[in-house]
């Protein structure tokens, strides 16, 4: 079974600072999908990334960067000029490349809770 | 596209009452899937549904929960008997057959007094 690990409950950040929330994953599959999902105080789960684990190259969408180290086993998200905005819960997430059954459940870690300083 | 709704958004029950959380998928969507999150905890797997089937229910309690999915309107979360360890938000996601990711619902939140 597949495990997803975030190692810091929370984080802080200085207004339009740099912060990198960490995540580990164990898996014995070689094709899969990793997710960094933020979750405001309104609990909706919004997508911020998503990695597709047979593209060595990072994904990078606006702020939102990801350092993928797939030997490690290592998903960070980095968040780059860091917003109010940006405040949340952020959860880490797997998912198999291989279902059945259109079954694309995912695994989630425990979260980070960001707390932006103005 | 109105997205994933789901309802109640909150939902109070005494212990040993039922409860039911409905789901209505995006339109063009045909697989539900349920999670849910305890406090402070990460979201984790229940169920997941296509129209009249279940596919996967690995994450299911054994007992007092099920699922249904039926052929017309909402996919339902059923919960028996309730007790205080229920007490939870529990997340709709749905997809479409392509495979194109989750899409969430807001969430229920059920709190069992």
């Amino acid at each position: 079974a597949q495990t997803v690990t975030q190692s810091q409950p929370e984080m802080s950040v200085q207004e339009a600072e740099t912060v990198t929330l960490s995540c580990t994953y164990d898996t014995s599959e070689s094709d899969y999908y990793l997710f960094w999902y933020k979750q405001p105080p309104s609990r909706q789960m919004i997508l911020v990334i998503r990695q597709e684990a047979y593209k060595q190259q990072n994904a990078t969408e606006n702020r939102f960067s990801v350092n993928f180290q797939k030997a490690a086993k290592s998903f960070s998200l980095k968040i780059s000029d860091s917003q109010l905005g940006d405040a949340a819960m952020y959860f880490c997430a797997y998912r198999s490349a291989w279902s059945n059954f259109g079954n694309e459940k995912l695994t989630f870690g425990t979260g980070t809770r960001l707390t932006i300083i103005p | 596209n109105a997205g994933v709704m789901q309802n109640p958004r909150h939902l109070v029950r005494r212990r040993g009452q039922e409860a039911r959380l409905r789901c209505s998928p995006m339109k063009g969507h045909s697989h539900v899937y349920w999670y849910r999150q305890l406090p402070e905890e990460g979201l984790k797997f229940m169920v997941y549904l296509q129209k009249e089937n279940i596919i996967d229910e690995s994450g299911m309690p054994k007992e007092r929960f099920s699922a249904e999915f039926p052929k017309e309107g909402p996919s339902i979360l059923r919960i028996q008997q309730v007790v205080r360890g229920d007490s939870a938000a529990y997340f709709c996601a749905s997809s479409d057959p392509r495979g194109d990711g989750h899409t969430f619902g807001s969430g229920t939140r059920l709190t069992v007094v």
